[in-house]
């Protein structure tokens, strides 16, 4: 496609419930990233994928926070037992490769609302 | 961890005149500075970017310094105008790591 692709665009979910939101990078994007934004902050890293495998998991907040990427390409997070703490924007971005001067393309964010 | 400060939070500038926006940053292995400009609801889009062995960076209006013995890079808009008007954000990223850490955003308002 022609950018990073995310769906839902918003969600509106219960505390308690469980929640997955889907990304899909670029095409021939080999490298894949999950951050959060807050409202008012700069989005924080959650999770790096480089082809199916997650080479960096230290950003997700506790055990709750998931994600997976079994073809090398489309990405979900997963969120079980949702807490209203949980709301914020869900950025998926993609790079043509991991490393230091790939830009990294962003998608237009999952907004997620737990009540 | 890396810590980036981003001053200001909020500046309001003359459509016509310059904006700086200014970020310090901890990790002094940290090598790759880009900045993104993010418009209300819509996706953080990168507008420069710079490496820890180049000082000083141009696209046309828009510049970046980086002085890595202060630890601290810059983000200069000349001439703005309206459609300036976004919040942006300074990221950094350290050796062998492939996290962006984001200061925390600038609201730049430019006033017709």
């Amino acid at each position: 496609g022609a950018g990073v692709s995310q769906t839902p665009s918003n969600k509106v979910t219960e505390k308690g419930k469980y929640v997955e939101l889907r990304c899909d990078p670029i095409s021939g994007h080999t490298a894949l990233y999950w951050y959060r934004q807050s409202l008012g902050q700069g989005p924080e890293f959650l999770i790096y994928f480089q082809g199916t495998g997650a080479a960096d998991d230290s950003g997700l907040p506790n055990d709750r926070f998931f994600a997976v990427r079994p073809e090398g390409s489309v990405s979900t997070l997963k969120i079980q037992r949702t807490e209203r703490g949980d709301s914020a924007v869900y950025l998926c971005a993609s790079s043509l490769t991991a490393g230091m001067g790939n830009t990294i393309y962003f998608g237009e964010g999952s907004w997620l609302t737990v009540v | 961890g890396e810590n980036v400060e981003q001053h200001p939070s909020t500046l309001s500038v003359q459509e016509g005149d310059s904006a700086v926006i200014k970020c310090t940053y901890s990790d002094s292995a940290s090598n790759y500075f880009p900045w993104y400009k993010q418009e209300l609801g819509k996706r953080p889009q990168l507008i420069i970017d710079i490496r820890s062995n180049v000082g000083e960076k141009k696209d046309q209006r828009i510049a970046v310094t980086l002085n890595k013995t202060a630890k601290h890079f810059s983000l200069h808009i000349t001439e703005t105008q309206p459609e300036d008007s976004a919040v942006y954000f300074c990221a950094v990223t350290g050796a062998g790591s492939y996290q962006l850490t984001f200061g925390k955003g600038t609201k730049l308002s430019v006033i017709p």
